[in-house]
């Protein structure tokens, strides 16, 4: 089975310009969330999709990022624009949701952004 | 509010135990996670518990106390390949919310 998929991988950009993420998750997960991880930290939850409504977005900073689950499956995340503390790993999850063993889940490998 | 307690950092030594303990306050409470994350990689979930009472799996187990609001996660055995951090995280209704994590170091 296919894990979920994000990418790009790396990402470098100056203060102010804008980066996007793009997320492709479990086949079947009717539930996906972007985390921010800031290093030393634990992941902190920016949206949360279910299937493509918006579960909760209450920490997204809403002035610069945006994210989409068009059709219920991949999704996007951008920050327009980039401030320097914006640099952290952007961690793409999937899970089953209510249908499914409730809430495990499952990561992909992280977009890494570095803002300078 | 919501907030999760977790040591930032634990040191035990190969073959030893170690026991990281995971405090919570959230609405809502519905479940406590144990994820795993090895440095520059994501999480690997390790356990789930949603009701009191100790949850084993090989050398790792895990614990939970809904009326103290408390968690842990016990390892066995250590070996170096545990050297990693672990995270703690409750499930708030839909939501999971992660602790900081502990990062743990394992000496030879």
């Amino acid at each position: 089975e296919a894990g979920v998929a994000q990418s790009p991988r790396y990402k470098i950009i100056e203060k102010r310009q804008s980066v996007a993420f793009w997320c492709n998750p479990i086949s079947g997960h009717a539930t996906l969330y972007w985390y921010q991880q800031i290093l030393g930290q634990g992941p902190k939850l920016l949206i949360q999709f279910q299937n493509n409504g918006v579960v909760d977005d209450s920490q997204l900073p809403k002035d610069r990022f945006s994210a989409e689950r068009l059709k219920g499956v991949d999704s996007t995340l951008k920050i327009q624009p980039a401030k320097l503390e914006d640099s952290a790993v952007y961690l793409c999850a999937s899970s089953l949701g209510d249908r499914g063993f409730p809430g495990e889940l499952f990561f992909g490998e992280g977009s890494r952004l570095t803002v300078l | 509010g919501q907030n999760i307690d977790q040591p930032t950092e634990m040191t035990a030594t190969e073959g030893a135990i170690v026991q990281i303990n995971c405090t919570y306050q959230t609405s809502g409470f519905n479940g406590l996670f144990w994820y795993q994350q090895h440095a520059g990689e994501a999480p690997t979930f390790l356990s789930y518990n949603v009701l009191d009472g100790l949850e084993e799996k090989g050398r790792f187990s895990s614990f939970l106390s809904r009326s103290k609001g408390y968690s842990y996660l016990l390892l066995k055995e250590l070996q170096m390949k545990d050297s990693a951090s672990y995270l703690c995280a409750a499930r708030s209704a839909s939501k999971i919310i992660f602790g900081s994590g502990t990062r743990l170091s394992i000496r030879p």
